[in-house]
C-alpha cells in the first residue's frame, strides 16, 4: 500500500515551453501533497505544499508563477513548469501524506 | 525553521560490517524522524522512522536511536549487503500543520563486496 506515482518519469523540452508533471496517490487519499526539487548529489529541496481544493503554499524563493501547482482531487496534484529554461532542469519529486510521507519515483526534466 | 545536519557525507564499509549515520536537528518541537533510502534515479523510500516518545526502534538489520535531549538521532545498519548501497537521508518533522519534512544533506553509502 501507500504507492505514489509520477508521470512522466522523464521529459525533454525546448526552452520556453511548459511542462506538466502529474503526481498520483494510487491506493490512498492524500489531503496534502508536497513537491520537491533535487539537484545532482544534493538533498531534496521543498518547493511547495499543496492541499486539495486550496492554493499551494510556496517556500521562500520559489516562484509561484513559474511553478504552478494544482491539487484538484485527493489523489492528484500537478506541477507545471511554465516557460522552462535550462536552469529548471532538475529531478522533481512529489510526495503524498498518509500518516507518513510517501514519495513518488521522480521526474527528470531536461530543458534544452 | 528546522535545520538538519547529517554526517558523514560518504561512507564506505566492507560487506558484513555495520554502518552508522548520524543526524542532529535544531527544532525542539520536531517529533517525527524518518529515514529514507534513495537509489540512483529514484524517489526516496521510507525505511524506518521514529517518534519522539521512543528512544530506539529496530527492524531486522536496521535500527534508529533518538536522543531528544541532545537533539540527535542515528541510523544503524548491521550486516551490510551490497544492495544497501544508496544515498540515505535523515529528516525531521514537527507535529500538526502540513507536516513539512526537513531533510538532511544525505549520506552516500557504499558497501564493498
Amino acid at each position: 500500500g501507500a504507492v505514489v506515482s509520477q508521470h512522466p518519469s522523464w521529459v525533454i523540452c525546448k526552452s520556453g515551453t511548459s511542462v506538466k508533471i502529474e503526481c498520483r496517490s494510487l491506493d490512498f487519499q492524500a489531503t496534502t501533497m508536497f513537491w520537491y526539487r533535487q539537484f545532482p548529489k544534493q538533498s531534496l529541496m521543498l518547493m511547495a505544499t499543496s492541499n486539495e481544493g486550496s492554493k499551494a503554499t510556496y517556500e521562500q524563493g520559489v516562484e509561484k508563477d513559474k511553478f504552478l501547482i494544482n491539487h484538484a482531487s485527493l489523489t492528484l496534484s500537478t506541477l507545471t513548469v511554465t516557460s522552462a529554461h535550462p536552469e529548471d532542469s532538475s529531478f522533481y519529486i512529489c510526495s503524498a501524506r498518509y500518516r507518513e510521507q510517501f514519495f513518488g519515483p521522480g521526474t527528470r526534466l531536461t530543458v534544452l | 525553521g528546522e535545520n538538519v545536519e547529517q554526517h558523514p557525507s560518504t561512507l564506505s564499509v566492507q560487506e558484513g560490517d555495520s554502518a552508522v549515520i548520524k543526524c542532529t536537528y535544531s527544532d525542539s518541537a520536531s517529533n517525527y524522524f524518518p529515514w529514507y533510502k534513495q537509489e540512483l534515479g529514484k524517489g526516496p523510500q521510507l525505511i524506518i522512522d521514529i517518534r519522539s516518545n521512543v528512544g530506539e526502534k529496530k527492524d531486522q538489520r536496521i535500527a534508529v536511536t533518538l536522543n531528544k535531549t541532545a537533539k540527535h538521532f542515528s541510523l544503524h545498519i548491521t550486516e551490510t549487503q551490497p544492495e544497501d548501497s544508496a544515498v540515505y537521508f535523515c529528516a525531521a518533522s514537527r507535529p500538526g500543520g502540513y507536516q513539512k519534512v526537513t531533510f538532511g544533506t544525505g549520506t552516500k553509502l557504499q558497501v564493498i563486496p
